[in-house]
C-alpha cells in the first residue's frame, strides 16, 4: 500500500528565510504533485514531476523529484508572507491518475 | 487545462438526510474522482466514477453511503447518505484531461451536518 510522509506538518518561518518541506513515499510512482491551499479554498497545483532528477522552479518554490531515494522537495527561498498556506504533495498510485496525499505542511511566514 | 465547477458550494444538513452534489468539467474526461477532506486533515480518494461503468470504490468507502453517477464524460454526481456529524467535510471532484498531466480540482463542497 502506497503512503506518503510530509514533513514537517507546521512550519513557522520569518520572512527572508529559507526552508525546505520533504515528502516522502513508500512504493515506486511515476507521477508527484505539490499542491497548495489557502483556508476555505480548494487545491491550486503548483507542479507536476514525472522523472528521476527532475527539478522544477516557480517564483520563490523549487520542486525536485528524487525517484530512487522516493523522495521530494519543496524548497522556499527568500519566504514571503504571501506564501502563507498549507502545502500537500500527492502520488500517484500504480498505473492509475488515483492520488494519495501526504498530511500536508501547514506553512506561516511571519514578519 | 480544465474548469471544474462544484454544486452546491456549501450546505448544512440534518442527520440522516442525504445530499447530492455534482460535478461538472468544461471539456470530455475519462476518469473523474471524488475526494473528501475533513476538519483539518489532507485528502483521501472516496472513488473513481467512470463513464458506462460502476464507479471504484476505496477501502473504507462504500456504494451504499457514498453512491456516484457518471451519465456522461463531463459530468458526475457522490451522494453523501444518511449524513451523521462524522461526514462534515468538504468534497472535492478532481480530473485530469489527456493533453497533459495535471490534475485539477474542483472548488468543494463544504457539508455540515448537524
Amino acid at each position: 500500500e502506497l503512503k506518503v510522509e510530509q514533513n514537517p506538518l507546521f512550519l513557522s518561518m520569518q520572512e527572508g528565510k529559507n526552508y525546505t518541506i520533504y515528502c516522502n513515499y513508500s512504493t515506486t510512482s511515476d507521477r508527484l504533485y505539490w499542491y497548495r491551499q489557502d483556508p476555505g479554498k480548494s487545491l491550486e497545483s503548483l507542479f507536476v514531476l514525472l522523472s528521476n532528477g527532475a527539478v522544477k522552479q516557480e517564483g520563490r518554490l523549487m520542486a525536485s523529484l528524487d525517484t530512487k531515494a522516493r523522495l521530494s522537495t519543496l524548497h522556499i527561498t527568500a519566504a514571503v508572507h504571501d506564501l502563507s498556506a498549507t502545502y500537500f504533495c500527492a502520488v500517484v498510485s500504480g498505473n492509475t491518475d488515483k492520488l494519495i496525499f501526504g498530511t500536508g505542511t501547514r506553512l506561516q511566514v511571519f514578519p | 487545462s480544465a474548469v471544474i465547477s462544484q454544486k452546491p458550494s456549501r450546505d448544512i444538513c440534518q442527520r440522516g438526510t442525504s445530499l447530492t452534489i455534482q460535478c461538472q468539467v468544461d471539456s470530455q474526461v475519462t476518469m473523474m474522482f471524488w475526494y473528501r477532506q475533513q476538519p483539518g486533515q489532507s485528502l483521501t480518494l472516496i472513488a473513481t466514477a467512470n463513464q458506462g461503468s460502476e464507479a471504484t470504490y476505496e477501502s473504507g468507502f462504500v456504494i451504499d453511503k457514498f453512491p456516484i453517477s457518471r451519465p456522461n464524460l463531463t459530468f458526475s454526481t457522490l451522494t453523501v447518505s444518511n449524513m451523521s456529524p462524522e461526514d462534515s467535510s468538504i468534497y472535492l471532484c478532481s480530473t485530469r484531461t489527456d493533453l497533459s498531466y495535471e490534475q485539477y480540482f474542483g472548488p468543494g463542497t463544504r457539508l455540515t451536518v448537524t
